[in-house]
């Protein structure tokens, strides 16, 4: 099975702080996926990340940046936090895109004070 | 451009129930496309998806989904609820891109 970890299941910050979210999957998928999930909102696809060193913007990147220097590691980073940013964020990997499915971490939720 | 839709943000069933969460999609060609569940606190799991073929999909925990190109949809049943089934439902399509787009969520509650 795929396993997609995300290195914080909690994580409390205050605002300006620099936040470092990791994700790291044991696939070998090329793609990998930040969202963002907020009630009534779904899910919104903050970066996504289709090789090394490569990044694409999603529908909501503002306020955020990305790094994958590994395959198997995505890291997003909020660089100075607001309070807006309190939210789950849930990283994806995906090994065939189309027809295969996502496969999800358990998800960071995050609070920015 | 893909947009998915999810008629009604919350539903509520008895337990033994038929649960009917609702899905519509826009595409301009035919899509991939996927229910997630996600339980308290946990990532999204795979309930099931359809890509091509039978348009009726079983997937995991006695779910199925119809895909009904006419109508656009693509809805999940289960025809009686159990209380393991509380939890949020997404449903997401997938034009053959690198992206997936999703529905609002349905939050699905089991009454006893």
């Amino acid at each position: 099975d795929v396993k997609v970890t995300q290195s914080s299941r909690y994580l409390v910050k205050r605002t300006g702080e620099k936040v470092f979210l990791e994700c790291v999957q044991d696939m070998d998928h090329e793609n990998m996926f930040w969202y963002r999930q907020d009630p009534g909102l779904g899910l919104r696809l903050i970066y996504f990340s289709y090789d090394v060193k490569m990044k694409e913007k999603g529908d909501i990147p503002e306020g955020y940046s990305v790094s994958r220097e590994k395959k198997e590691r995505f890291s997003l980073i909020l660089e100075s936090a607001s309070t807006n940013q309190t939210s789950m964020y849930l990283c994806a990997s995906w090994g065939a895109p189309g027809n295969q499915p996502q496969h999800f971490g358990d998800g960071t939720r995050l609070s920015i004070l | 451009a893909q947009s998915v839709t999810q008629l009604g943000s919350h539903v509520s069933v008895s337990e033994g129930a038929l649960v009917l969460l609702r899905c519509n999609y826009s595409s301009s060609v035919p899509p991939y496309l996927f229910w997630y569940v996600q339980y308290p606190n946990q990532g999204l799991q795979l309930l099931l998806k359809y890509t091509t073929g039978a348009t009726l999909v079983k997937g995991i925990n006695g779910f199925e989904a119809e895909f009904k190109k006419s109508e656009t949809s693509f809805h999940l049943t289960k025809p009686s609820a159990h209380m393991s089934d509380a939890a949020e439902y997404f449903c997401a399509v997938s034009l053959r891109a690198q992206k997936l787009v999703f529905g609002q969520g349905t939050r699905l509650t089991i009454n006893p």
